[in-house]
Parts: structure tokens; sequence; C-alpha cells
């Protein structure tokens, strides 16, 4: 099974200021199609989750470009360049390739 | 629009049984690859199974193997998660997800309940 894993597992972020999760891989996420199946989710309180990037670095429909997601292989980042308020929640990262396994999840909250 | 809404999720003693139902619209419901996904306390999001456009293809997570079972029905927009032996720790809110391709979740229900107690 491919394990991912996120850090840190929480962040604590001053509106206006930049953010950054790392999400790791126990095997690679390229697929035999040339694509990379990572994703990255956001979970805000009492919602459940949605699409933020797909296939690394890909937005979402209605997903602001603050968002970016970069990496390949085993080593993948999200970061967002200046956090707002409705930024904050739980973001997972997620793989595709075989099966299906999400990140621990990283809490960013307001500092 | 798209929507997804779940059903079914309630109490149930361990060893018991619950079938959740999702009913779908807004999308050709046939041309989409289906899956569930469970929030627990204790484990984050874990996706719990899969199923394919016609129904033939069907992937679990290994906890759940040989107790529960994923079905769709086309004529229905409609998929399925039958859970038998159900266990404490699957105790969670389970979610019933379009896979657009390979793991690219849109949209997602407002999820079923489900609490495994005596």
């Amino acid at each position: 099974d491919i394990v991912m894993t996120q850090t840190p597992l929480s962040l604590s972020v001053t509106p206006g200021q930049p953010a950054s999760i790392s999400c790791k891989s126990s095997e690679s996420l390229l697929h035999t199609d040339g694509k990379t199946y990572l994703h990255w989710y956001l979970q805000r309180p009492g919602q459940p989750p949605q699409l933020l990037i797909y296939e690394v670095s890909s937005r979402f429909s209605g997903v602001p470009d603050r968002f970016s997601g970069s990496g390949s292989g085993t080593d993948f980042t999200l970061k967002i360049s200046r956090v707002e308020a409705e930024d904050f929640g739980v973001y997972y990262c997620m793989q595709g390739v075989r099966l299906k396994t999400f990140g621990q999840g990283t809490k960013v909250e307001i500092k | 629009e798209v929507q997804l809404v779940e059903s079914g999720g309630d109490l149930v003693q361990p060893g018991g049984s619950l079938k959740l139902s999702c009913v779908t619209s807004g999308f050709i419901f046939s041309s989409y690859w289906m899956t569930w996904v469970r929030q627990t306390p204790g484990k984050g999001l874990e996706w719990v199974a899969n199923l394919d456009t016609d129904g033939r293809q069907k992937d679990y997570v290994d906890s759940v193997k040989g107790r529960f079972s994923i079905s769709r029905d086309n004529a229905k927009n409609s998929v399925f998660l039958q859970m038998n032996s159900l266990r404490a720790d699957d105790t969670g809110l389970y979610y019933c997800v379009r896979d657009i391709s390979f793991g690219r979740f849109d949209p997602w229900g407002q999820g079923t309940l489900v609490t495994v107690s005596s």
C-alpha cells in the first residue's frame, strides 16, 4: 500500500502570510500514462472536503491562483501565497495512482 | 447542478449490518466511477471502496475486504455500500464521491453518519 506522509501536521499562519505543506509518498505516483496522480483537498470545519489541486499542479475550477502545487515522483508541495480567512481548515494530499490513500491532514489555523 | 445525497447511516451494534445509499443527479451517472470515503475520529479521511462505470471492477481498503460490498444501479443513478460484520472502528461519517479521474473527487456528498456501539 502507498503511504502518504504530510508535514507539518499543524500550522499557525497570520492572514496575508504564505504557507507551505509537504506531502511525501512511499512510492512514485507517476502512472504509466505519464500523469502523476497527486491531489490536494481542503476541508473547512463542518463541511465535506473540496478539491483544490489535481495532478500535482492543476487548480480545480474556481480555486484562487494564490494556491499552487508542485513536485514529482514522491515529493510534493502545496503553497498558499497569501493566506486568507477562508483558507483555514485541514488540508489533505491524496494519491490516486494505485487504489487511493490520503495523508494524515495538516490543520492550518489562524495565528 | 451535480448533487450527491447519502442516506442509511444509523446506530448499530457490533456485528450488525447497514446499507448506505447515495442518490445522484445533475450528471451522466453511468459515465463515472463512484467512491465511498469515510472520516473517522481517529484516522482522518480514509478511502473505503470504489466501483467502475458498469459495476464490474470493485476495490476495497484492506480493513473492509470481505465485510463491505459496493454496488450501483445506473438506471436509478445510485451507488450503495453494504456493510456487514460492523466493528467499532467502522464508526464515522461516510461520504459518497464522484471520481472524475484517478482520485480527482468532485463533488462530495454531505455524508451519512454510522455509529457502531453497544
